[in-house]
């Protein structure tokens, strides 16, 4: 079984471009998180997807974010316009519909590392 | 407010040595988990152990254990007999009602195992 993917593995642009993220969850993972590391510091939440819908956009650091999850498969984080202070490794993760509380685990796909000149 | 403190930056030791990665959390509610992830070089968060606030027995597999202790909000992960292959960044991580089951993260820690 196809764990959590995500394309591309390493996107480097300048600042003021835009930029698209991808996420292909398990399939029929119903939560759909997205997670940022930024400069070595922790990891911390952006947002939450219970299929095609937001369930928590608390994380989302300004509005030149915008994640969507089209017909609650895949999901696409844009970041548009970029600044340098969005370079950082972006995660995503799935976990079925139960939860990291009803099923212990949260699957993380291996981060869309983002450069920012 | 939820907190995960990892103090540790980075640790160093040589093959086959004991090491031991401190985690200290903070929160307000009575019902939380615990987590610890791996993070190899490959870059992929792997999952490693979940504890729940209920459960304070020490758990091990094969050369990792965990020691949670609640009275210190301690979740400490010991690694015996380190091998080459162990060399990763290590993230605790918290989520309860008072997150709003967001997972709260660590800043991690890095270790390096020398051969």
């Amino acid at each position: 079984e196809a764990g959590v993917t995500q394309f591309p593995s390493h996107s480097v642009i300048e600042k003021g471009q835009t930029v698209t993220l991808r996420c292909d969850p398990i399939s029929g993972h119903d939560n759909l998180y997205w997670y940022r590391r930024v400069m070595g510091k922790e990891i911390k939440f952006l947002l939450h997807f219970v299929k095609e819908s937001k369930q928590d956009e608390s994380g989302m650091p300004n509005n030149r974010f915008l994640a969507e999850r089209t017909g609650g498969t895949y999901s696409t984080l844009k970041v548009q316009p970029a600044e340098l202070e969005d370079s950082g490794v972006y995660f995503c993760a799935s976990s079925p519909l139960a939860g990291v509380v009803g099923t212990g685990e949260l699957f993380f796909g291996e981060g869309s590392r983002l450069t920012v000149l | 407010a939820q907190k995960v403190t990892q103090a540790q930056t980075e640790i160093s030791v040589v093959e086959k040595e004991d090491v031991t990665l401190d985690c200290v959390y903070e929160t307000r509610d009575t019902t939380y988990y615990l987590f610890w992830y791996k993070q190899p070089p490959s870059g992929e968060l792997v999952f490693l152990i979940r504890r729940n606030s209920f459960d304070e027995q020490n758990e091990i597999s094969g050369r990792y254990s965990w020691n949670f202790q609640k009275s210190t909000s301690s979740f400490n992960f010991t690694i015996t007999a380190s091998q080459v292959v162990d060399s990763a960044v290590y993230f605790c991580a918290l989520i309860s009602t008072d997150s709003s089951y967001k997972l709260i993260f660590g800043s991690g820690t890095r270790l390096l195992v020398r051969p």
